[in-house]
């Protein structure tokens, strides 16, 4: 069983949807990061958090420490948000990065 | 915030030989994080590379296989030896910088013929 655990694989949504990404982690940690990664390969990291909840123009990102669970929402999709969202887990004393599969979201117009 | 570019972007490369990926950013950093992502694959951690001491390989992953230089703060080199068809992967160096998120480059797509 992986250590980070995202759901769903894919999803597919209209333009204007609300889309929730979830995370879920088994190990301790410190940090836990939600990452866009677009058709490139190049990744754009979105948020960082331990507790909480933070929020940048459309999206939010929860997490519940004691559930071991963190979610991404985006408000008002847009074609352009379509990409692949990762989750990575940053384990408690250390910079090292522990990474879901990814979601790979499209969103149609 | 941190700025990371990686050359090259992409290349094609026969089986045997041996590619050199340059990560530099634009701001010193300590640490220095080198990732494989293989097709349809999660990232994986292949190495840290402080500036000034030796690389630190995670399992499965040996210096001969993939030698990393740091020569400053602001600039490491991963090299991918003797290649095989699958070292096709994208590779990607990310920094960490003033203790928040991780920052990550462009990547570089290598596919091995």
């Amino acid at each position: 069983k992986n250590e980070v655990e995202q759901s769903p694989q894919n999803l597919t949504a209209q333009e204007g949807e609300f889309i929730t990404i979830n995370c879920s982690y088994s190990v301790g940690i410190s940090a836990l990061h939600w990452l866009q990664q677009h058709p490139g390969g190049g990744i754009v990291s979105l948020f960082m958090l331990s507790s909480g909840k933070k929020k940048h123009g459309r999206l939010i990102a929860t997490i519940n420490i004691q559930e071991k669970h963190s979610s991404l929402h985006i408000t008002a999709s847009h074609p352009r948000d379509s990409a692949v969202y990762i989750c990575a887990a940053q384990q408690g004393g250390s910079e090292k990065l522990v990474f879901g599969k990814g979601t790979k979201l499209t969103v149609n117009p | 915030s941190a700025v990371i570019s990686q050359k090259p972007s992409r290349d094609i490369c026969q089986r045997g030989t041996s590619l050199t990926i340059q990560c530099q950013v634009d701001s010193q950093v300590t640490m220095m994080f080198w990732y494989r992502q293989q097709p349809g694959q999660s990232l994986t951690l292949i190495a840290t590379a402080n500036q000034g001491s030796e690389a630190t390989y995670e399992s499965g992953f040996v210096i001969d296989k993939f030698p990393i230089s740091r020569p400053n703060l602001t600039f490491s080199t991963l090299t991918v030896s003797n290649m095989s068809p699958e070292d096709s992967s994208i590779y990607l160096c990310s920094v960490e910088s003033g203790g928040e998120t991780q920052y990550f480059g462009p990547g570089t797509r290598l596919l091995v013929l």
